[in-house]
């Protein structure tokens, strides 16, 4: 089992609908959450952290954790077709303390 | 403007040569990394450092070598003996080793012929 695992995609959704990607991981004890977002051809840039069980708001993004079952989640709302990138979760691994990328998930916000 | 500054963009070389990836940051970051991402896949810890003159190897060192004499300088040198080179090079800092909000600076796309 990967220690972050996430779909691969592509994920195709409609402009102005509710894209969800999720994500999950192997570390039971993890505690800190990140999405990066990362255009083809560029670096990662951070667009989320969450380290706390339930929903955290940033305009048009909501990042969802539940360690329960070890899931975290990235909701886009009023998809754009900027929103079109691989999306890529981060997780602290708590007993290691080092941080894991997923592979990512590919989005394709279609018009 | 403050940030994290790679170079080249682009690098070619040819087998059995050894090139050094340039990482600069002038965000006062204690912690930097390095990374390798290849087509399709998720990113891959090559070093880190924590602090000035001190780095620990990531998952998978083999056949780079770093370097950390400044604060906002950490070199990477790809080595002849790496067996599959070509790739995209990531650096990333954070305030410090126990922040991990990583930021990225913009890469440096290595082809090795």
């Amino acid at each position: 089992q990967k220690e972050v695992e996430q779909n691969s995609g592509p994920l195709s959704v409609p402009e102005g609908a509710i894209a969800s990607l999720n994500c999950t991981y192997s570390d039971r004890v993890s505690q800190s959450f990140f999405w990066y977002r990362q255009y083809s051809g560029k670096s990662p840039e951070l667009i989320m952290s969450i380290y706390s069980n339930g929903d955290k708001e940033d305009g048009r993004f909501t990042a969802q954790l539940n360690k329960a079952s070890q899931y975290v989640s990235l909701l886009i709302r009023d998809s754009q077709p900027s929103d079109s990138a691989t999306y890529l979760c981060a997780v602290i691994m708590g007993s290691a303390s080092k941080i894991i990328f997923g592979s990512g998930t590919r989005l394709s916000i279609r018009p | 403007d403050g940030g994290i500054t790679q170079s080249p963009k682009y690098l070619f070389r040819k087998e059995g040569q050894n090139v050094t990836l340039s990482c600069e940051q002038n965000l006062n970051h204690d912690a930097m990394y390095w990374y390798r991402q290849d087509p399709g896949q998720g990113l891959r810890l090559i070093y880190y450092s924590q602090i000035v003159n001190d780095f620990q190897k990531g998952d998978i060192a083999e056949g780079y070598s770093v370097s950390r004499e400044k604060k906002e300088s950490f070199p990477l040198t790809v080595t002849s003996a790496q067996k599959n080179p070509t790739a995209f090079y990531l650096c990333a800092s954070s305030i410090s080793a126990h922040s991990y909000e990583q930021y990225f600076g913009p890469g440096t796309r290595l082809t090795v012929t």
